[in-house]
């Protein structure tokens, strides 16, 4: 079951977009895309998923790739409290399955 | 709602020594999962469990074992520690029906064995 891709790291400023990016070139028709963050000392908490389309909600974006086998996700102003490890995952049979994910620093 | 909880918040044991993690939730999700988290490194699942009476191994079951019988809780048994086994565990649940619900994480339990 393949991982997804994501830069180690990303630096943002304090009120700036940030756009995380992640490769999932070998995603399939039903699997969904999840993207969940963890604060230093505590257990992952979601953020956000889709399966073809855009989404919203209260904390972030999800933009996905008309082909799949990509996606972003959008912060729209960062905070420091946005500070921390960010995962996209497949979800595939109820199951995550957890790379290594992206470490993002906001700078006040 | 109290949401996932785990006992207890931190454990230390001697290498041979068994012991159980304690999960519960109470969402009503029927499932559940334990994930292991080493430094600088994703998450990997143990164990997960889609019901009462229904368990299955994750990527890394190996010394581990599992057992539901209630909706509520999901115990996670070390049969013998090693140090490999140091790591911070997470429990986690969601509802299923559908790859597009969220899970549910706990606090976490930061074991070390000496």
């Amino acid at each position: 079951d393949a991982k997804t891709t994501q830069p180690n790291s990303m630096e943002s400023n304090e009120e700036e977009p940030v756009h995380l990016p992640c490769n999932h070139s070998t995603i399939s028709g039903t699997d969904y895309i999840h993207w969940y963050r963890q604060l230093p000392s505590q257990g992952p908490e979601y953020v956000i998923h889709g399966l073809t389309s855009n989404v919203n909600n209260r904390m972030a974006s999800l933009a996905i790739a008309e082909d799949r086998k990509s996606s972003t996700l959008i912060l729209h102003r960062a905070t420091l409290r946005d500070a921390a490890v960010y995962y996209c995952i497949k979800r595939s049979n109820y199951k995550l399955t957890f790379g290594k994910g992206t470490l993002l620093t906001v700078n006040p | 709602n109290a949401g996932v909880t785990q006992t207890p918040k931190f454990q230390v044991l001697k290498t041979g020594q068994s012991m159980t993690l304690q999960c519960a939730q109470d969402m009503n999700h029927e499932y559940m999962s334990w994930y292991r988290q080493d430094p600088g490194m994703g998450l990997r699942l143990i164990h997960y469990s889609v019901g009462a009476g229904i368990t299955d191994q994750g990527e890394v079951p190996n010394g581990y074992n599992v057992s539901r019988s209630t909706t509520e809780d999901f115990p996670l048994r070390l049969l013998s520690a090693a140090p490999s086994q140091t790591s911070v565990y997470f429990c986690a649940s969601s509802p299923t029906g559908g790859n597009y619900n969220e899970q549910f994480f706990g606090p976490g339990t930061r074991l070390t064995v000496l």
